[in-house]
């Protein structure tokens, strides 16, 4: 069975400043992708960046990148010149890439993001 | 395109009370998925239906617990003689079926928030 482990609970960050959202998988499939999704207060769950393990580079996306290390299996989150709008909920995700069907999403716990002004 | 729709946001009801949440995907979404979010914790998965067909179900999805896809469109899950430990939040995505990259990517309504006395 595949675990998704997010360590961090809770973390702040100034406007503009950057923070790292740590991550940590455990899965025997060698092919899979991971995703990072955003919940902010009240609203609906949105893809914030997505990875491909069979991908040696991270994936970048605007102000949101990733540290990919698949040996490790780890999959941290960076946010670049963090914004007020960046308060969320966030949440590792991983699914199996096998087969033809659409597959279940398997979340972390989240971590809260406080960006203060 | 207004994404995936759910309805109603809140509901209230009384133990033992029946409730049916309704789900509407995105247009050219042919998987949709249902997933179920406690308080401070990730979504599980709960079901899933590739058109109208139903092809997995998560070991939480109790004997009161039904979801039907009838026409491969909207999808509705029904709790039956509901107890307090299902008061979550119910989530339904939906995913497109086309290209390897596409059809991995959940896209989430806002939720059904269910409170049971």
């Amino acid at each position: 069975a595949q675990t998704v482990t997010q360590s961090q609970p809770e973390m702040s960050v100034q406007e503009a400043e950057t923070v790292t959202l740590s991550c940590t998988y455990d899965t025997s499939e060698n092919n899979y992708y991971l995703f990072w999704y955003k919940q902010p207060p009240s609203r609906q769950m949105i893809l914030v960046i997505r990875q491909e393990a069979y991908k040696q580079q991270n994936a970048t996306e605007n102000r949101f990148s990733v540290n990919f290390q698949k040996a490790a299996k780890s999959f941290s989150l960076k946010i670049s010149d963090s914004q007020l709008g960046d308060t969320a909920m966030y949440f590792c995700a991983f699914m199996t890439s096998r087969g033809e069907y659409g597959n279940k999403l398997v979340f972390g716990a989240g971590t809260i993001l406080r960006v203060k002004s | 395109d207004t994404g995936v729709s759910q309805d109603p946001r809140h509901k209230i009801t009384k133990r033992g009370q029946n409730v049916t949440f309704r789900c509407d995907p995105i247009s050219e979404h042919n998987r949709l998925y249902w997933y179920r979010q406690t308080l401070g914790q990730g979504p599980e998965f709960l079901t899933y239906f590739q058109n109208e067909a139903q092809l997995e179900k998560s070991r939480l999805l109790s004997d009161r617990f039904s979801a039907e896809r009838p026409k491969g469109s909207f999808s509705t899950l029904e709790i039956q003689r509901t107890e307090q430990g299902d008061s979550a939040m119910y989530l339904c995505a939906s995913s497109p079926s086309g290209g390897t990259v596409a059809k991995n990517i959940q896209y989430f309504g806002a939720g059904t928030r269910l409170s049971v006395l």
